[in-house]
């Protein structure tokens, strides 16, 4: 079946390091994948996305590339901020067997220290 | 910025209430979507539409119920509440292939 991993948290950096959140996913077809972001007391906010194989998705620093051949959309951002910190949803959606339904990982906190 | 309303943000009520999860989108989307997030972070579907009239249990057994008369609108309810409905509830519309999120409501059942 359609699924995503993500790696576990806490991921506890400090200011100014490199960024990376691991996330591989399992499906069937063409997926689009994506990238959410939860700051605390809020909804989730679409961070990136990437539609296609080699694809690569950008925002506020952030980007990660559809990886076909390895099945992986790995989060990266060169220098993070205090401001960073929040907890980060893989996602895959359109996948063949249920086009509609979104699957998600279980999210990974990440603690950015000053 | 997707235009998607969540009230109340913040609910604590006693066992036995009946309450509603109100869900509105401005943006026009047919589908939309409720989830439950336990404090672990995972997100569980547990109703979505595919448009007015049209509603589905999703993946996680919920004693709640939903409703879609309008497009824009797509609230909860919860006939009794108990101490194990309390979590966030997330509600989601969606477009071709982003979802968008609400801010969410934060329950508690006393």
């Amino acid at each position: 079946g359609n699924s995503v991993t993500q790696m576990e948290g806490p991921v506890t950096l400090s200011e100014e390091a490199f960024l990376t959140i691991n996330c591989t996913y399992t499906a069937t077809g063409y997926p689009s994948l994506f990238w959410y972001v939860q700051y605390p007391g809020e909804g989730l906010q679409l961070l990136l996305k990437a539609t296609k194989a080699d694809d690569k998705g950008s925002n506020k620093g952030f980007e990660a590339t559809y990886r076909k051949e390895t099945t992986s959309f790995h989060l990266e951002k060169g220098s993070v901020q205090v401001s960073d910190s929040a907890v980060y949803f893989c996602a895959l959606s359109g996948a063949y067997g249920n086009f509609n339904k979104f699957y998600f990982g279980s999210g990974t906190k990440l603690n950015v220290k000053p | 910025e997707a235009d998607i309303y969540q009230t109340p943000r913040y609910l604590v009520i006693g066992t036995g209430k009946k309450i509603t999860l109100e869900c509105s989108q401005t943006m026009g989307h047919d589908k939309m979507y409720w989830y439950q997030q336990d404090p672990g972070m995972e997100l569980h579907l547990i109703h979505y539409s595919y448009g007015v009239n049209s509603t589905e249990k999703g993946d996680l057994s919920s004693e709640s119920t939903v409703s879609r008369i309008r497009t824009e609108h797509f609230p909860l309810t919860l006939e009794s509440a108990r101490p194990s409905h309390t979590s966030q509830y997330l509600c989601a519309s969606r477009n071709t292939d982003t979802q968008y999120f609400g801010p969410g409501t934060r329950l508690t059942v006393l």
